[in-house]
């Protein structure tokens, strides 16, 4: 199976200021197909996760500009450019390259 | 739009069997395949399988065989997560989330089964 490895698992964040998470799998995510298929999710307390980032760098559907991800390979990071109160929560990485699914442990941005 | 509505919480007895339900609405239920997700209190997210909803197939995770069973009613668009033998460690909140045009593009608000005696 593909572990994920997220790093911080938490993140205090002045608000306005930006925030970074990093994602690391034991393995390539590079599917035969070209693709690599590495996403971010982000769970709000008390809420259900919801899709922010698919391969690599792409926001789904009405996710900010303020949100995006970058990296190749095994090593990929999701930057927030300036955090808003509505950002605190859980963020994921999880990858769709392999099954099983595995997904990160979880960094919870909180404010400062 | 594309919506997935779960059945209420759940409060069981060890040994009792729970049905959670999954219903999609806004788009072609037959088209895109259903990953179950459990969350365990205060834990992380931990993928169980999804199944084929166009021929129904199954695939489950290590961990999620014997006790754990997904099913189809196309008929109302449903998607079903069947737990028996239920265990207190089996205590978590249950997502399903649709594998569509991008995997874990949308997904259900969860449905809180807890078992104690």
């Amino acid at each position: 199976d593909i572990v994920m490895t997220q790093t911080p698992l938490s993140s205090p964040v002045t608000l306005g200021q930006p925030a970074s998470i990093s994602c690391r799998s034991s393995q390539s995510l590079v599917h035969s197909d070209g693709n690599t298929y590495l996403s971010w999710l982000q769970q709000r307390p008390g809420q259900p996760p919801r899709l922010l980032i698919y391969k690599i760098s792409n926001r789904f559907s009405g996710v900010p500009d303020r949100f995006s991800g970058s990296g190749a390979g095994t090593d990929f990071t999701l930057k927030i450019s300036r955090v808003e109160a509505d950002d605190v929560g859980v963020y994921y990485c999880t990858q769709a390259t392999q099954f099983p699914r595995t997904f990160g442990q979880g960094t919870k941005v909180e404010i400062k | 739009q594309v919506q997935l509505v779960q059945s209420g919480s759940e409060l069981k007895k060890p040994g009792a069997s729970v049905k959670v339900s999954c219903k999609a609405s806004g788009y072609t239920f037959t088209n895109y395949a259903m990953h179950w997700v459990r969350q365990a209190p205060g834990q992380g997210l931990e993928w169980m399988g999804w199944i084929n909803t166009n021929t129904g197939n199954p695939t489950y995770a290590q961990g999620f065989t014997g006790r754990f069973v997904f099913s189809l009613d196309t008929s109302v668009t449903t998607a079903y997560l069947q737990i028996s033998s239920l265990k207190a460690e089996d205590t978590a909140l249950y997502y399903c989330a649709r594998k569509g045009t991008q995997d874990f593009d949308y997904w259900g608000q969860g449905t809180l089964v807890t078992v104690s005696s």
